[in-house]
């Protein structure tokens, strides 16, 4: 596509429940990144694909938090059981080659857990 | 310390003010870079920096490596530049960006 599409872009749910993001990058790109922006924090690393593998997940915050991709290409951000505190911004960004060439952002998809 | 900082944390112009963001970096890194995401909105990468200097319309990026340190300058600054700028830098041995929390410009007409 022409760029990277999040999808939905806001999505309300109830505390104990399970949401699925998704992310769909541009065509050829063949790294994917998450990265979560809470209320008054900067950007944080979830997780990098390269491929269909993740190589770095150092940044989910709990187990109940997991990401897979599909065929290089979408992605689907995972969250179980989830908490207050997982409201937050997720932003999916897409790159060639580990982001020599830069990186370029979806529009995020607003998470808030009532 | 954060690895990124960014000063100052909000900053309110007059319509037509030259304005500056600053951005200082404490790691070894490839390239830094700009972006701006408006009020609900995404993110769109401003300029992408290893050295000098780049110009884009009525932005201007530079950076400084042996000082650590990017600029980010709007010149003529319009209501439409209001938005959160955001400063990050990709490490030399990484594929990530690690941001700074940004700065909000809001400009007045």
């Amino acid at each position: 596509g022409a760029g990277v599409s999040q999808s939905p872009s806001n999505k309300v749910t109830e505390k104990g429940k399970d949401v699925e993001l998704r992310c769909d990058p541009i065509s050829g790109h063949t790294a994917l990144y998450w990265y979560r922006q809470s209320l008054g924090q900067g950007l944080e690393f979830l997780i990098y694909f390269q491929g269909n593998s993740a190589p770095d997940k150092s940044g989910l915050p709990s187990d109940r938090f997991s990401a897979e991709r599909t065929g290089g290409s979408v992605s689907t951000l995972t969250i179980q059981r989830t908490q207050q505190e997982d409201s937050a911004v997720y932003l999916c960004a897409s790159s060639l080659s580990q982001g020599a060439y830069g990186y370029t952002f979806g529009s995020g998809t607003r998470l808030t857990v009532v | 310390k954060n690895e990124v900082e960014q000063s100052p944390q909000n900053l309110t112009a007059q319509e037509g003010e030259f304005i500056t963001i600053n951005c200082s970096y404490s790691v070894g890194i490839s390239a830094l870079h700009w972006l701006q995401q408006h009020p609900g909105g995404g993110i769109v990468s401003l300029f992408m920096l290893s050295s000098g200097k780049k110009k884009h319309g009525r932005l201007i990026a530079t950076i400084n490596i042996q000082e650590k340190h990017s600029s980010l300058h709007i010149t003529a600054s319009h209501p439409r530049d209001s938005a959160v700028y955001i400063c990050a830098v990709r490490t030399s041995s990484n594929y990530k960006l690690t941001f700074g929390k940004g700065t909000l410009l809001t400009v007045n007409p």
